[in-house]
């Protein structure tokens, strides 16, 4: 497709199953960024990878979340025993490049709810 | 670090009428970006406009301005021409050479009148 694509769109999980969050960015994107958007609220920063390499994940709120792009493309988010905190809107955005002045494209988001 | 500040929660325009969504920043990086991005109910973020920190004209896409008043570290989003469509969340946002990721204000949720 033209734009990010991340999937699933919705998600409910009961608190404490782990869950995983799918980010399919542009085509040839070497920046990738993962964000938490709470209701009500901007998305706040998870973690950030260029092509494969993890370069800041200073975002992620526990180590019950992990992000991996093992070949510099595709990107999953996990969550590990969720929480209902956990809940919230997680964006997935890509760049063509490495710089600060770079217009990120966001996908649709997963809304993931855990009871 | 940086933090951007958007005071209006809601606002409300006429349709066809001009529109100030109002945005302040706080960075201590030399060199910075500003974003406006505008969020439907769909969810999906739509980049509007950007200005960088050197750039001395103030940035224009359409009907969408950004005036930028660097003394004051404003970054004042002005939509001229209101349409209904218009109506969604605006978040302000930042970043700097020191930081590749965006940092988000807390939005302003626009509503256009028929």
């Amino acid at each position: 497709g033209a734009g990010v694509s991340q999937s699933p769109r919705y998600k409910v999980a009961k608190r404490g199953q782990d869950v995983a969050l799918r980010c399919d960015p542009i085509s040839g994107h070497v920046s990738l960024f993962w964000y938490q958007q709470a209701l009500g609220q901007g998305p706040e920063f998870l973690t950030y990878f260029q092509n494969e390499a993890q370069l800041d994940k200073s975002g992620l709120p526990s180590d019950r979340f992990f992000a991996e792009r093992p070949e510099g493309s595709v990107s999953t988010l996990k969550i590990q025993r969720t929480q209902q905190e956990d809940s919230a809107v997680y964006l997935c955005a890509s760049s063509w490049g490495f710089s600060h002045t770079g217009e990120l494209f966001f996908g649709e988001g997963s809304r993931l709810t855990v009871l | 670090a940086q933090k951007i500040t958007q005071t209006q929660p809601g606002m409300f325009v006429q349709e066809k009428e001009a529109v100030t969504l109002d945005c302040t920043y706080d960075t201590s990086d030399q060199s910075y970006g500003l974003f406006w991005y505008k969020q439907p109910s769909s969810g999906e973020m739509i980049f509007l406009i950007y200005q960088g920190s050197y750039d001395e004209q103030n940035a224009t896409e359409g009907r969408y301005s950004l005036n930028f008043q660097k003394a004051r570290k404003s970054a004042n989003l002005v939509i001229s021409a209101s349409q209904l469509g218009d109506s969604a969340m605006y978040f302000c946002a930042s970043s700097s050479g020191s930081a590749r990721q965006l940092t988000f204000g807390s939005g302003t949720q626009l509503t256009v009148l028929p």
